[in-house]
Protein backbone atom coordinates (compact mmCIF):
# COMPACT_ATOMS: atom_id res chain seq x y z
CA UNK A 1 0.00 0.00 0.00
CA UNK A 2 0.86 3.67 -0.58
CA UNK A 3 3.58 5.02 1.81
CA UNK A 4 4.41 8.18 2.39
CA UNK A 5 6.81 9.44 5.32
CA UNK A 6 8.33 12.30 5.80
CA UNK A 7 11.28 13.34 8.18
CA UNK A 8 13.38 16.60 8.64
CA UNK A 9 10.88 18.30 10.86
CA UNK A 10 12.28 20.07 13.86
CA UNK A 11 12.80 23.71 15.83
CA UNK A 12 15.04 26.12 14.01
CA UNK A 13 15.55 29.68 14.55
CA UNK A 14 13.90 32.28 12.48
CA UNK A 15 15.80 33.26 9.44
CA UNK A 16 17.39 29.54 9.48
CA UNK A 17 17.26 27.28 7.48
CA UNK A 18 15.80 23.32 7.12
CA UNK A 19 15.33 20.24 4.56
CA UNK A 20 12.55 18.04 4.72
CA UNK A 21 12.23 14.49 3.64
CA UNK A 22 9.60 12.37 1.97
CA UNK A 23 10.37 8.74 1.56
CA UNK A 24 8.08 6.91 -0.99
CA UNK A 25 6.78 3.47 -1.17
CA UNK A 26 4.14 1.30 -2.96
CA UNK A 27 3.86 2.64 -5.62
CA UNK A 28 6.04 3.87 -8.82
CA UNK A 29 7.41 7.41 -7.26
CA UNK A 30 8.54 8.54 -10.71
CA UNK A 31 5.27 8.32 -12.32
CA UNK A 32 3.23 10.97 -9.71
CA UNK A 33 3.25 14.79 -9.21
CA UNK A 34 3.75 15.68 -5.38
CA UNK A 35 2.97 17.76 -3.09
CA UNK A 36 3.94 19.47 0.06
CA UNK A 37 0.69 21.24 2.22
CA UNK A 38 0.98 22.58 5.84
CA UNK A 39 -1.26 22.79 8.91
CA UNK A 40 -0.53 25.58 11.65
CA UNK A 41 -1.28 24.22 14.88
CA UNK A 42 -5.21 24.44 15.36
CA UNK A 43 -5.52 25.80 11.87
CA UNK A 44 -6.41 24.95 8.25
CA UNK A 45 -4.92 23.34 5.61
CA UNK A 46 -2.07 25.35 3.58
CA UNK A 47 -0.97 24.27 -0.24
CA UNK A 48 3.20 24.98 -0.38
CA UNK A 49 4.26 23.81 -3.50
CA UNK A 50 4.25 20.63 -6.11
CA UNK A 51 6.50 19.11 -8.34
CA UNK A 52 5.80 17.35 -11.50
CA UNK A 53 6.64 13.34 -12.07
CA UNK A 54 10.21 14.02 -13.03
CA UNK A 55 11.03 17.34 -11.88
CA UNK A 56 10.73 18.97 -14.90
CA UNK A 57 8.10 21.40 -13.40
CA UNK A 58 7.69 23.11 -9.62
CA UNK A 59 4.92 25.55 -8.40
CA UNK A 60 4.88 27.08 -5.00
CA UNK A 61 2.43 29.40 -3.31
CA UNK A 62 3.01 32.90 -3.03
CA UNK A 63 3.83 32.61 1.07
CA UNK A 64 6.96 30.51 -0.40
CA UNK A 65 7.97 31.64 -3.44
CA UNK A 66 11.93 32.47 -3.56
CA UNK A 67 12.11 30.92 0.17
CA UNK A 68 11.19 27.02 -0.58
CA UNK A 69 12.60 24.92 -3.36
CA UNK A 70 10.54 21.31 -3.94
CA UNK A 71 12.74 18.75 -5.47
CA UNK A 72 12.77 14.53 -5.90
CA UNK A 73 15.43 12.34 -6.63
CA UNK A 74 13.22 9.53 -8.83
CA UNK A 75 16.58 7.20 -8.14
CA UNK A 76 15.54 7.10 -4.17
CA UNK A 77 12.29 7.13 -3.92
CA UNK A 78 12.30 10.81 -2.05
CA UNK A 79 10.44 13.69 -2.27
CA UNK A 80 12.24 16.90 -0.61
CA UNK A 81 11.65 20.66 0.52
CA UNK A 82 14.46 22.87 1.13
CA UNK A 83 13.08 26.15 3.31
CA UNK A 84 15.03 28.99 3.54
CA UNK A 85 14.91 32.53 5.44
CA UNK A 86 12.20 30.49 7.67
CA UNK A 87 9.84 32.48 9.43
CA UNK A 88 7.55 32.28 12.92
CA UNK A 89 4.43 32.45 10.58
CA UNK A 90 6.02 28.62 8.51
CA UNK A 91 5.25 27.01 11.76
CA UNK A 92 3.45 23.92 10.87
CA UNK A 93 2.74 20.10 10.11
CA UNK A 94 3.98 19.40 6.69
CA UNK A 95 2.46 16.97 4.99
CA UNK A 96 3.86 15.01 1.79
CA UNK A 97 1.24 14.05 -0.29
CA UNK A 98 0.39 12.25 -3.64
CA UNK A 99 -1.85 13.03 -7.10
CA UNK A 100 -3.00 10.64 -8.93
CA UNK A 101 -1.55 11.82 -11.98
CA UNK A 102 1.55 13.12 -13.60
CA UNK A 103 2.03 17.06 -14.18
CA UNK A 104 1.64 19.77 -11.48
CA UNK A 105 -2.06 20.42 -13.13
CA UNK A 106 -2.60 17.47 -10.72
CA UNK A 107 -4.14 19.15 -7.85
CA UNK A 108 -6.14 16.14 -6.05
CA UNK A 109 -4.46 15.06 -2.56
CA UNK A 110 -5.02 11.32 -3.10
CA UNK A 111 -2.79 9.87 -0.23
CA UNK A 112 -1.11 11.81 2.75
CA UNK A 113 1.61 11.03 5.05
CA UNK A 114 1.44 11.57 8.91
CA UNK A 115 3.46 14.91 8.66
CA UNK A 116 6.66 16.29 10.21
CA UNK A 117 6.43 18.96 12.30
CA UNK A 118 8.15 22.64 11.88
CA UNK A 119 8.88 25.10 14.78
CA UNK A 120 10.09 28.26 13.84
CA UNK A 121 11.14 30.57 16.89
CA UNK A 122 14.20 32.18 18.72
CA UNK B 1 -6.73 33.79 -6.21
CA UNK B 2 -9.79 31.91 -5.32
CA UNK B 3 -11.62 31.99 -1.58
CA UNK B 4 -13.01 29.23 -0.39
CA UNK B 5 -15.69 29.80 2.38
CA UNK B 6 -16.62 26.96 4.32
CA UNK B 7 -20.03 27.36 6.58
CA UNK B 8 -20.65 26.67 9.49
CA UNK B 9 -17.67 26.39 11.32
CA UNK B 10 -18.51 24.22 14.01
CA UNK B 11 -21.73 21.55 13.75
CA UNK B 12 -23.09 19.97 16.81
CA UNK B 13 -25.86 17.49 16.12
CA UNK B 14 -27.04 13.74 16.99
CA UNK B 15 -26.41 10.30 15.84
CA UNK B 16 -29.06 9.32 13.04
CA UNK B 17 -29.66 13.79 12.08
CA UNK B 18 -28.83 14.57 8.58
CA UNK B 19 -26.30 17.33 8.01
CA UNK B 20 -25.16 19.75 5.80
CA UNK B 21 -21.66 21.43 5.33
CA UNK B 22 -21.74 24.29 2.62
CA UNK B 23 -18.91 25.47 0.57
CA UNK B 24 -18.95 28.86 -1.22
CA UNK B 25 -15.91 29.75 -3.99
CA UNK B 26 -15.21 33.68 -4.65
CA UNK B 27 -15.70 32.58 -8.44
CA UNK B 28 -16.95 29.61 -10.47
CA UNK B 29 -14.64 26.24 -10.35
CA UNK B 30 -17.16 24.39 -12.46
CA UNK B 31 -16.92 20.88 -10.60
CA UNK B 32 -13.39 20.69 -9.49
CA UNK B 33 -14.54 20.67 -5.96
CA UNK B 34 -13.01 18.14 -3.21
CA UNK B 35 -13.84 17.06 0.56
CA UNK B 36 -11.45 15.92 3.22
CA UNK B 37 -12.01 14.50 6.38
CA UNK B 38 -9.79 14.95 9.46
CA UNK B 39 -9.34 13.22 12.80
CA UNK B 40 -7.40 14.37 15.38
CA UNK B 41 -3.77 13.78 15.05
CA UNK B 42 -4.49 12.11 11.79
CA UNK B 43 -3.58 13.50 8.24
CA UNK B 44 -6.55 14.58 6.02
CA UNK B 45 -8.18 11.73 3.95
CA UNK B 46 -10.12 11.98 0.64
CA UNK B 47 -14.12 11.88 0.52
CA UNK B 48 -15.23 13.51 -2.62
CA UNK B 49 -13.82 14.83 -5.89
CA UNK B 50 -15.20 16.59 -8.66
CA UNK B 51 -17.89 17.99 -6.50
CA UNK B 52 -20.39 14.76 -6.34
CA UNK B 53 -18.17 11.78 -6.85
CA UNK B 54 -16.72 9.49 -4.09
CA UNK B 55 -13.96 7.61 -3.43
CA UNK B 56 -13.79 4.31 -2.76
CA UNK B 57 -14.68 2.70 0.51
CA UNK B 58 -16.40 5.91 1.73
CA UNK B 59 -19.34 5.00 3.01
CA UNK B 60 -22.69 5.73 1.20
CA UNK B 61 -24.08 8.51 3.45
CA UNK B 62 -21.78 10.93 2.29
CA UNK B 63 -22.51 12.65 -0.75
CA UNK B 64 -21.25 15.97 -2.50
CA UNK B 65 -23.25 18.11 -4.08
CA UNK B 66 -23.33 21.82 -6.45
CA UNK B 67 -21.24 23.48 -9.15
CA UNK B 68 -19.79 27.10 -10.19
CA UNK B 69 -19.53 28.55 -6.59
CA UNK B 70 -21.91 26.65 -4.28
CA UNK B 71 -21.53 23.37 -3.19
CA UNK B 72 -22.23 21.34 -0.21
CA UNK B 73 -21.64 18.07 1.60
CA UNK B 74 -24.09 16.17 3.34
CA UNK B 75 -24.24 13.36 6.11
CA UNK B 76 -27.34 11.44 5.74
CA UNK B 77 -27.67 9.76 8.66
CA UNK B 78 -24.43 10.75 11.33
CA UNK B 79 -22.64 7.95 12.79
CA UNK B 80 -20.12 8.34 15.51
CA UNK B 81 -17.36 7.58 14.00
CA UNK B 82 -18.23 10.97 11.86
CA UNK B 83 -16.71 13.68 14.49
CA UNK B 84 -14.07 15.27 12.08
CA UNK B 85 -13.23 18.36 10.34
CA UNK B 86 -14.00 18.47 7.00
CA UNK B 87 -12.62 20.69 4.64
CA UNK B 88 -13.42 21.61 1.16
CA UNK B 89 -10.84 22.31 -1.60
CA UNK B 90 -11.21 23.70 -4.89
CA UNK B 91 -8.54 22.33 -7.73
CA UNK B 92 -9.76 24.74 -10.61
CA UNK B 93 -6.90 27.52 -9.95
CA UNK B 94 -4.13 26.26 -8.38
CA UNK B 95 -5.32 25.25 -4.95
CA UNK B 96 -7.50 26.79 -2.05
CA UNK B 97 -8.77 25.18 1.35
CA UNK B 98 -11.99 26.13 2.89
CA UNK B 99 -11.28 27.17 6.44
CA UNK B 100 -12.93 23.71 8.16
CA UNK B 101 -15.92 22.35 9.89
CA UNK B 102 -15.60 20.99 13.32
CA UNK B 103 -18.59 18.32 13.39
CA UNK B 104 -19.00 17.40 17.36
CA UNK B 105 -21.84 14.73 17.75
Amino acid sequence: QVQLVESGGGVVQPGRSLTLSCAASGFTFSSYAMHWVRQAPVKGLEWVSVISYDGSDTYHADSVKGRFTISRDNSKNTLHLQMNSLRPEDTALYYCVKTDCTSIGCRLFVHWGQGTLVTVSS
Amino acid sequence: DIQMTQSPSTLSASVGDRVTITCRASQSISNWLAWYQQKPGKAPKLLIQKASSSESGVPSRFSGSGSGTEFSLTISSLQPDDSATYYCQQYSTLVTFGQGTKVEI
